[in-house]
């Protein structure tokens, strides 16, 4: 089956920073969400995105299904945004390990 | 809005206990699912049904059976829990994507 990575595995940042999540994927993908878990382990839609780009006030997100690939953008990050980031693809409904972000203030 | 349902937050049971975990969405989804969530391994797919009365086996099927016998309603059976299913459960539905979560339910196995 499709394999998907994660990378980082975990990030830690100051708050005001940006960063960039990346999620491979080893085959042609049909669908891509990514999700947001909180803290208190609820799983929040952040972005479906097969492809193309796609924004959502400080975050966006970007997928080149032809290079595998979908990046993750937080800009001026919040301690709000700490948690865990997980990609999925729905080949197979396959997620990532997922990168855990700590914003510190 | 979507709302998808877990009925328990937290769960505790003991070994070789038929366990019940029950997932109620109220978006007449055809699609739901169910996961189990472990440190470092992300979500990994349990079972999943398209229709009433159908299930499909996901990765990780052994050890868990499901039942579909109303559209709003996937439930997950732990026929004889055991340690190893000591886990945050978690359950979605959709109507094609995006998938909607509910909250989870950490089940505890003692």
């Amino acid at each position: 089956g499709i394999q998907v990575e994660q990378s980082p595995p975990d990030l830690i940042l100051q708050e005001g920073a940006n960063s960039t999540l990346r999620c491979n994927f080893s085959d042609s993908v049909n669908n891509l969400q990514w999700f947001h878990q909180n803290p208190w382990g609820q799983l929040i839609n952040l972005f479906y995105i097969p492809s193309g780009t796609k924004q959502n006030g400080r975050l966006s997100a970007t997928t080149v299904a032809t290079e595998r690939y979908s990046l993750l953008y937080i800009s001026s990050s919040q301690t709000t945004d700490s948690g865990v980031y997980f990609c999925a693809v729905y080949n197979d409904m396959r997620f990532g390990a997922g990168t855990r972000l700590t914003v510190k203030p | 809005d979507v709302k998808v349902t877990q009925s328990s937050r937290y769960l505790v049971k003991r070994t070789g206990e038929k366990v019940f975990l029950e997932c109620v969405q109220d978006m007449d989804h055809e699609n739901m699912f169910w996961y189990r969530q472990d440190p470092g391994l992300g979500l990994r797919l349990i079972y999943f049904s398209y229709d009433v009365k159908m299930k499909e086996k996901g990765d990780i099927p052994e050890g868990y059976s499901v039942s579909r016998e109303k559209k709003e309603r996937f439930s997950l059976i732990l026929e004889s829990a055991s340690t190893n299913q000591t886990s945050m459960y978690l359950c979605a539905s959709s109507l094609g994507q995006p998938q909607h979560f509910g909250d989870g339910t950490r089940l505890s196995i003692l």
